[in-house]
């Protein structure tokens, strides 16, 4: 069953913790995106990586880190340096084809106590 | 820099056509699209349109794109309850980045 998983669907956390949300694609897909959605705003791009071992810095990185170790995985790590880290979280991948499209992921909400 | 701008609402009675409208900015775009996205949920590709095409037809959905006029819109055919969900625009230039625009929310009315 080819697809992305992002873990945990919910996910709290106490201000001044670090916390890190888990993608997770069996599509063999190159490149790799985190994105922020906020009500009315819609998808902001934080990074993304094009190859493993690679990733760069989105729209609003600040405050967010990731890394690429394997193909299949692209975790992100909210640092506490993130002022108003209360988002839904999104994680999609790509490869050039027919559709030349970006594959979601089912998202992780997060929120901060 | 690339922008893409949709209006926020659109509301329709259930059995009318929805028509939701995008503009953007980039003129080298090569790929455009329409995503659907549920409450609590990720974005569903709903179709896209290559840039040298001006109308493509699937099922309910026609998408129409103005290349001269940047503006793109889809257009949903006897609308129902389980349209009703937030629907995004989104662009793709040369590259692999993606701009998104803020999505339109249609409610469907009984």
């Amino acid at each position: 069953d080819g697809g992305i998983t992002q873990s945990p669907k919910y996910l709290f956390r106490k201000e001044g913790q670090n916390v890190t949300l888990s993608c997770e694609q069996n599509l063999n897909h190159d490149a790799m995106y985190w994105y922020r959605q906020d009500p009315g705003q819609g998808l902001r791009l934080i990074y993304y990586s094009q190859i493993v071992n690679d990733f760069q810095k989105g729209d609003i990185a600040e405050g967010y880190s990731v890394s690429r170790e394997k193909k299949e995985s692209f975790p992100l790590t909210v640092t506490s340096a993130q002022k108003n880290p209360t988002a839904f979280y999104l994680c999609a991948t790509w490869t050039s084809g027919s559709t030349d499209t970006q594959y979601f992921g089912p998202g992780t909400r997060l929120t901060v106590l | 820099g690339e922008d893409v701008e949709q209006s926020l609402f659109l509301s329709v009675r259930e059995g009318d056509s929805s028509v939701i409208n995008c503009t953007y900015t980039d003129s080298s775009s090569t790929y455009l699209y329409w995503y659907k996205q549920e409450p609590g949920a990720g974005l569903q590709l709903l179709t896209y349109i290559f840039s040298n095409m001006d109308m493509k037809q699937d099922q309910r959905l026609t998408v129409l794109l103005n290349k001269k006029d940047k503006h793109l819109s889809l257009r949903i055919a006897d609308t129902q309850t389980g349209d009703s969900a937030i629907y995004f625009c989104a662009e793709r230039g040369y590259g692999q980045n993606f701009v998104f625009g803020p999505g339109t929310r249609l409610s469907v009315l009984p």
